[in-house]
């Protein structure tokens, strides 16, 4: 079945660019109706949405991030990638990607999440 | 953005007992409504989905109803292994928002 693996550095300074990659296995990023988002949870608060991207690489993302915030798709490798640029204190959480059915609206399969942690 | 709100934040309860958690949307959402369970330290696990459907693996004491702005999700016999954090997501539109979880705790 489909599964998908954070990685990416765990501890990343203040203004910094944050990059986290998501590799699927037993599946296809390309293939069927499916859109691939980024999703985080600092350390005992609650689930906030990141944004999408599109099997056809077309992307949606929280207006509150919007301008730091970029989602792309490597289809050679399997993998799609967060791009979280202006770090602050405020963006430390533990990051998951996880799988989102277009017909669904859901999150159905997720990652085991990366705790990230921003401090110089 | 579609504000998702939860109640109770938290909740005692034992073993058996049926419980029942509601999510209000500050908008209608029609049925665009999905349910998670998240235990301390793993990612969250889909339980319902579109308000009512259960996810394949789903034990069938979990249940979902309501539509358009007020949902409820209910545990129909408390298991110990469903003491957790339930979360209601919304899937009206982006940015898709969540609620900010209940937690069950062991009475």
């Amino acid at each position: 079945q489909v599964q998908l693996q954070e990685s990416g550095p765990g501890l990343v300074k203040p203004s910094q660019t944050l990059s986290l990659t998501c590799t699927v296995s037993g599946g296809s990023v390309s293939s069927g109706s499916y859109y691939w988002s980024w999703i985080r949870q600092p350390a005992g608060k609650g689930l906030e949405w990141i944004g999408r991207i599109y099997t056809s690489g077309s992307t949606n993302y929280n207006p509150a991030l919007k301008s730091r915030v970029t989602i792309s798709v490597d289809t050679s490798k399997n993998q799609f990638s967060l791009n979280l640029s202006s770090l602050t204190a405020a963006d430390t959480a533990v990051y998951y990607c996880a799988r989102d059915p277009d017909y669904e609206a859901t999150f159905d399969i997720w990652g085991q999440g990366t705790m990230v942690t921003v401090s110089s | 953005d579609i504000q998702m709100t939860q109640s109770p934040s938290s909740l005692s309860a034992s073993v058996g007992d049926r419980v029942t958690i509601t999510c209000r949307a500050s908008q209608s959402i029609n049925k665009y409504l999905n349910w998670y369970q998240q235990k301390p330290g793993t990612a969250p696990k889909l339980l319902i989905y579109a308000a009512s459907s259960l996810q394949s693996g789903v034990p069938s004491r979990f249940s979902g109803s309501g539509s358009g702005t007020d949902f409820s999700l209910t545990i129909s016999s408390l298991q110990p292994e469903d003491f957790a954090t339930y979360y209601c997501q919304q899937g009206y539109s982006t940015p898709r928002t969540f609620g900010q979880g209940t937690k069950v705790e062991i009475k």
